[in-house]
């Protein structure tokens, strides 16, 4: 089993519409989570941290549930340059602190 | 505007070449790492650094070493190049504690013929 796994999609959602992604995660004692974001060609630039109590900047959404050891990402009124892939981040300090990088959810937003 | 600098964004060596791969962060960040990226298997961590001259291996370490002499300057070492390290390879660095995430590098695509 990965450390780290994301449904890899495509997502094919339309303009304006609601989205959500989620992310789980094997290791329990992870402390640290994330969103990134990969446009293709590019490298992963961060999108935001989740934090336990759940986190939100304007239409993205981010939750934390460490009883079921998953992380969401919920994008509302969705943007054509929406699209691209997101990748979910799990720092841990087990085996050294670093952190491991599910594969990644392609999103298409279409007019 | 901050940056993680990776010296190459295109190369292409032979097989058997040793291959220099360095990255430059001007963040004063304390934490460097090398990944590697292939389709289908998402981000690979190589090798990683928490301090100058100090280096962990991360979960891919085999046929690659790495060197950090300066705070800024992490460089990935191809010792003998093989056509399965064609791949991106991309550099990050944060800062110490919880919560921060990477800056990433804009990658290099190595393709080893």
């Amino acid at each position: 089993r990965k450390e780290v796994e994301q449904d890899p999609g495509p997502f094919n959602v339309p303009e304006g519409a609601t989205v959500a992604f989620n992310c789980t995660y094997s290791n329990s004692a992870s402390q640290s989570f994330f969103w990134y974001r990969q446009d293709c060609r590019k490298e992963p630039k961060l999108l935001m941290s989740v934090y336990s109590s759940g986190n939100e900047d304007g239409r993205f959404t981010a939750q934390l549930n460490r009883a079921s050891q998953y992380i969401s990402l919920l994008i509302r009124d969705s943007k054509l340059s929406d699209s691209a892939t997101y990748l979910c981040a799990v720092t841990s300090n087990t085996g050294g602190f670093k952190t491991i990088f599910g594969a990644g959810t392609r999103l298409f937003v279409k007019a | 505007d901050v940056k993680v600098t990776q010296s190459s964004r295109y190369l292409v060596k032979r097989t058997g070449e040793k291959v220099f791969l360095e990255c430059v962060q001007d963040m004063d960040h304390e934490n460097m790492f090398w990944y590697r990226q292939d389709p289908g298997l998402g981000l690979r961590l190589i090798y990683f650094s928490y301090d100058v001259k100090m280096k962990e291996k991360g979960d891919i370490p085999e046929g690659y070493s790495v060197s950090r002499e300066k705070k800024e300057r992490f460089s990935l070492i191809l010792e003998s190049a093989s056509t399965n390290q064609t791949s991106m390879y991309l550099c990050a660095s944060s800062k110490t504690g919880e919560g921060y995430g990477y800056t990433f590098g804009s990658g290099t695509r190595l393709t080893v013929v």
